[in-house]
């Protein structure tokens, strides 16, 4: 079955500064989701990245999907006190006939003002 | 059209009692996802929906559980003899077979606490 890993699991960051989130799947992706979290709080959809090699921005967020498919960046330029949250990624695999999604673990960041 | 709407928002039971979660998806969505999270992890797959029929059940799922969505509208998840290993944030979630890369709308889920 497919796993999705993130890297790293945690981070804190001084306001201002520039930071990556790592998402690497154990099979090639099909469809790759971003989602962000609040502390107790369901998800909020980000970006979804399908093509190798092609990435998306939304204000300050861009996220990556490599060429081969199995891994993604998220990228938070000049990170706010805002961005702090859970971020994670999600894989659908309907190539196997199947709509639900699995996901990573997710990433917790901290941002100090 | 509000969202996904979960409720309640956090339910306290103790151990043994039954417990039961509704989900309202937007409207226009056939696909109706339950997750289950607990602290510290990612959400794991439940069930899912197309429409009034459940397509997929995750081994997760115990005989415990039960999921219904009647009339491919609302949707509920039942938890019977609740175990302190239920306790964690139940997620529903719906999509549509025709927006494909709009991913899943996510309710704010429930909070379930077991005592």
């Amino acid at each position: 079955s497919q796993e999705l890993e993130q890297s790293p699991q945690s981070l804190i960051v001084q306001e201002g500064k520039n930071l990556t989130i790592n998402c690497t799947s154990s099979k090639t992706l099909y469809g790759l989701y971003w989602y962000k979290q609040k502390y107790g709080e369901g998800l909020i959809f980000l970006m979804m990245l399908q093509k190798g090699g092609e990435e998306k921005s939304h204000e300050k967020i861009t996220a990556k999907l490599d060429e081969k498919k199995q891994q993604s960046s998220l990228h938070i330029t000049a990170s706010q006190p805002s961005h702090a949250g859970i971020y994670l990624c999600g894989a659908d695999n309907w190539a196997s006939g199947t709509y639900k999604y699995i996901f990573g673990t997710g990433t917790r960041l901290k941002v100090l003002a | 059209d509000t969202g996904v709407s979960q409720d309640p928002r956090h339910k306290i039971t103790k151990r043994g009692q039954n417990v039961t979660f509704r989900c309202d998806p937007i409207s226009e969505h056939n696909r109706l996802y339950w997750y289950r999270q607990t602290l510290g992890q990612g959400p794991e797959f439940l069930t899912y929906f197309q429409n009034e029929a459940q397509l997929e059940k995750s081994r997760l799922l115990s005989d415990r559980f039960s999921a219904e969505r009647p009339k491919g509208s609302f949707s509920t998840l039942e938890i019977q003899r609740t175990e302190q290993g239920d306790s964690a944030m139940y997620l529903c979630a719906s999509s549509s077979s025709r927006l494909t890369n709009y991913g899943y709308t996510f309710g704010s889920g429930t909070r379930l606490t077991v005592v």
